[in-house]
């Protein structure tokens, strides 16, 4: 298994609070990615990051904000957190290069109540 | 705008049976079409196709890609209780963007 580490597991927390989500990796992958997951939707990529301070939007970007100032950590931040940001959400890494799979993190599940 | 449609979304079948999951596209830039399994917590990787008509296998698992058509197809063959999961069919542009399908709900009965 691909050595990622998604902290905290599970999460409930209320409107309106922030929430930042943490992404561990320790194989040293130059791509990283957040998505949530919501039934009916699939995956839904949120922003994705190529290297230390390089982020971009992804599908979903909308009310989260990310960060990684170190090549083993991705954090997600949800600045105000509202019902509709329940959701799992997962982690993924891949290397650099064409033809390289993501591999996904175990998922962190978020309420927002 | 991108999208990818799995079919069927849920299906039923019995240990030994031979199923076909069906995933079609519509993504600008297509890098690559992947085939993900997803049981109770991450999505594990099965294969994935960038070049029409190469079919690639593990065990009983195999696909297929067809890219004037644009669809994939995931066979497995002699399924087993352990093949149930939802299964997940995602299409790589060149500028990293993922699109995921809907999954389709694989279970099968001894």
């Amino acid at each position: 298994d691909a050595g990622i580490t998604q902290s905290p597991r599970h999460k409930v927390t209320e409107t309106g609070t922030p929430v930042t989500l943490r992404c561990h990796q320790t194989e040293n992958h130059r791509y990283m990615y957040w998505y949530r997951q919501d039934p009916g939707h699939g995956l839904r990529l949120i922003h994705y990051s190529y290297g230390v301070k390089d982020t971009d939007k992804g599908e979903v970007s909308d009310g989260y904000s990310v960060s990684r100032s170190k090549t083993e950590d991705f954090l997600l931040t949800l600045e105000s957190a509202t019902s509709s940001q329940t959701s799992v959400y997962f982690c993924a890494i891949s290397e650099a290069g064409s033809n390289q799979p993501q591999h996904f993190g175990d998922g962190t599940r978020l309420s927002i109540l | 705008e991108d999208k990818v449609v799995q079919s069927p979304l849920s299906l039923v079948v019995h240990e030994g049976d031979t199923v076909t999951l069906n995933c079609s596209y519509e993504v600008t830039n297509f890098r690559s079409l992947l085939w993900y399994k997803q049981e109770k917590k991450a999505p594990t990787f099965l294969f994935m196709l960038t070049s029409s008509g190469i079919e690639k296998k593990s065990g009983r698992l195999s696909s297929i890609l067809d890219k004037k058509e644009l669809f994939s197809i995931l066979n497995i063959t002699a399924t087993q209780t352990g093949d149930s999961a939802i299964y997940l069919c995602a299409v790589e542009a060149w500028n990293n963007d993922m699109r995921f399908g809907a999954g389709t709900r694989l279970t099968v009965k001894p």
